[in-house]
């Protein structure tokens, strides 16, 4: 199917401490995929993403891990901040195709 | 600003009405996209247009709604008859397709607007 999975739905951690979130999905021909960030009442936006020719990509804090032949990427905060707040989706596409997103993860982080 | 814009940013309208949102997208892109998003939940999948080619539209979408992109610019998207199970934020995000590598900074990223907020009484 097309559609992506993600998992927790919700997570809550202290400040400074890291996230998890994962993804999984079943599309074989899915070669790109992003992550968004959604903050209360605004738009999502795109924090990061990754191309299915590389394992894994960094920017600053935010990581993202591909594994192509089990189907699942996931992100990684590290020492995470209030304003890291906000509900994260995952989403998988291909070079022809659209953009499919997962139901979210709702990220708490409590001072 | 020249971002993607909606219209408009709330409607509401009751059971058995049409309703019809506009997005612009960003000028020099070619792919726009419309999603639904309800409280809680991803944005799922509406339909999405190459310049005024609609690709694809959702197998789950009623045939109620519909979508246009008539010059490659502006799209709309209407609801006819609508029901409560329509309420929902309707987002529109518009970008340059994967394989087209003519623009340095295309990424594959989704723009969005800030959405059309739909309540159906």
């Amino acid at each position: 199917g097309e559609n992506v999975e993600q998992h927790p739905s919700t997570l809550s951690v202290q400040e400074g401490d890291s996230a998890v979130i994962k993804c999984t999905y079943s599309d074989s021909a899915s070669n790109y995929f992003p992550w968004y960030k959604q903050e209360l009442g605004k738009r999502p936006q795109l924090i990061i993403d990754i191309r299915s020719n590389v394992g894994e990509k960094k920017d600053q804090r935010i990581a993202v891990t591909l594994n192509k032949t089990a189907k699942h990427f996931s992100l990684h905060i590290t020492e995470t901040q209030p304003e890291d707040s906000a509900v994260y989706f995952c989403a998988r596409g291909t070079s022809y195709d659209k953009v499919i997103f997962g139901p979210g993860t709702s990220l708490s982080v409590i001072p | 600003d020249t971002g993607v814009s909606q219209d408009p940013r709330h409607k509401i309208t009751k059971r058995g009405q049409n309703v019809t949102f506009r997005c612009d997208p960003i000028s020099e892109h070619n792919r726009l996209y419309w999603y639904r998003q309800t409280l809680g939940q991803g944005p799922e999948f509406l339909t999405y247009f190459q310049n005024e080619a609609q690709l694809e539209k959702s197998r789950l979408l009623s045939d109620r709604f519909s979508a246009e992109r008539p010059k490659g610019s502006f799209s709309t998207l209407e609801i006819q008859r609508t029901e409560q199970g329509d309420s929902a934020m309707y987002l529109c995000a518009s970008s340059f397709p994967l394989w087209d590598r003519g623009s340095l900074r295309n990424t594959g990223e989704l723009f969005f607007g800030e959405g059309s907020r739909l309540t159906v009484l």
